[in-house]
């Protein structure tokens, strides 16, 4: 069956880099294209960007600068990076898989995030 | 970047009672999607295309609209369906989410 799994610091320092690995099962990365979404805590979802089936990547136009999508398809894995990071970066990171016309079929359980010294 | 509204933003219904909730894109789009997200739990696709349900989805809810006006519908409000609502859309790069709706139980 369909699974994704992040994983990845829990706290980082401002300023810091945050490296969240998404690892996925019951498909193939090369055959579904992935997103990352975030979620501040108590308020709504954001797209962050995709990494497509074929490989490219896009980006949200707001953090783009900071991000880096990459994949590594031999163990099924999608990685974000950003940097820079603010506390107004702090909140749950999902990935999740598409689905049909845009949408996300298959979420992963998140990982909480918090920028703080 | 098409944006979406969501309203109300919050809203409490009895057992029983019919409800409706409503998502205004800033441009026309050809489908909306809709998640349900409990607290402390990640968002699950609740109704896709516009008006299928995901599988295991109760059909007491029901998805509706064109252009730039959507709804989700629940027949007859049930505790479980307590939980906040978002739509999304990705006809339109990028893909965008509404600020949701909470639903509570009254």
């Amino acid at each position: 069956q369909v699974r994704l799994k992040e994983s990845g610091p829990r706290l980082v320092q401002p300023s810091q880099t945050l490296s969240v690995t998404c690892t996925v099962s019951g498909f193939s990365v090369t055959s579904y294209h992935v997103s990352w979404v975030r979620q501040p805590p108590g308020k709504g979802l954001e797209w962050v960007g995709a990494i497509w089936k074929g490989g490219s990547t896009d980006y949200n136009s707001a953090l783009k600068s900071r991000l880096s999508i990459s994949r590594d398809t031999s163990k099924n894995q999608v990685f974000l990076k950003m940097n820079s990071l603010q506390t107004d970066d702090t909140g749950t990171y999902y990935c999740a898989k598409h689905g049909r016309a845009g949408g996300f079929d298959y979420w992963g359980q998140g990982v909480m995030v918090t920028v703080s010294s | 970047e098409i944006v979406l509204t969501q309203s109300p933003t919050t809203m409490a219904a009895s057992p029983g009672e019919k409800v409706t909730l409503t998502c205004r894109a800033s441009s026309s789009v050809s489908y909306m999607h809709w998640y349900q997200q409990r607290s402390g739990t990640s968002p699950k696709l609740w109704i896709y295309e516009t008006s299928k349900l995901a599988s295991g989805v109760p059909n007491r809810f029901s998805g509706s609209g064109s252009g730039t006006s959507y709804s989700l519908t629940i027949n007859s409000m049930e505790t479980e369906d307590a939980a906040t609502y978002y739509c999304q859309q990705g006809s339109s790069y990028p893909p965008t989410f509404g600020g949701g709706t909470k639903l509570e139980l009254k």
